[in-house]
């Protein structure tokens, strides 16, 4: 049974580009949330999807956006990179609302 | 609005000595805690949860209780390993519907043989 898988694994990019992480979340679950991790910090809630809406989001600009498929996969997309996005990026699935959380082992961004 | 403090790291142990991790929180209503551990290199594993006040929640040796009336949930074990070497961090989920997680800044502990 494959937990929550992330893609890619690391990635650079540059100030002002766009990234777009992937996430697919546990076999059984429907809803997935993502989470910005700084060196040294606990993870900051982005966003929750849940029935392909955004459900709750936390306090990150419009430049992060989301989107979640059918099959419950998502997607975290940032335009306009800035040197401060670096960060690991965690995407976490759960059974509805209520349920623990369970998350991949995330996508290491580095902007230049 | 809600919050978790956990105490800095690093937290450093030789084998078989007794861990305690402290983490208070701030929240309205009856929040669900959590511990999540993350090894280096991973992302995070859910240790054990609480979901009301005096309830433990325990896992591989570790143990937590629920303090409403100290707002804590501090980690416990009592002979850690060099394997327990790792990152800790608590969380709280608030009421409602959605299971945002709140987390503390979390806490480094490194176990000596």
């Amino acid at each position: 049974d494959a937990g929550v898988t992330q893609s890619p694994t690391h990635l650079i990019k540059t100030r002002g580009q766009q990234v777009t992480l992937r996430c697919s979340p546990k076999s059984g679950h429907d809803t997935v949330s993502w989470y910005q991790q700084a060196l040294g910090q606990g993870p900051q809630f982005i966003f929750q999807y849940y029935e392909e809406e955004e459900r709750q989001r936390g306090n990150f600009p419009d430049r992060f956006s989301g989107h979640q498929f059918p099959n419950y996969s998502s997607e975290l997309n940032v335009n306009a990179l800035l040197l401060g996005d670096s960060a690991l990026y965690l995407c976490a699935s759960s059974f509805s609302g209520n349920q623990p959380q369970h998350f991949g082992d995330g996508t290491r961004l580095s902007i230049l | 609005g809600n919050s978790v403090t956990q105490m800095e790291g690093p937290v450093t142990l030789s084998e078989e000595a007794f861990l305690t991790i402290n983490c208070t929180y701030t929240a309205t209503g009856y929040p669900s805690l959590f511990w999540y551990v993350q090894y280096p290199g991973e992302g995070l594993q859910l240790l054990l949860k609480a979901t009301k006040a005096d309830d433990k929640g325990s896992n591989k040796g570790f143990e937590a209780t629920y303090r409403k009336e100290t707002t804590s949930f501090h980690l416990e074990k009592g002979s850690v390993q060099v394997s327990d070497s790792a990152v800790y961090f608590c969380a709280l989920k608030g009421g409602g519907a959605t299971n945002k997680l709140i987390f503390g800044t979390g806490t480094l502990l490194a176990v000596q043989p």
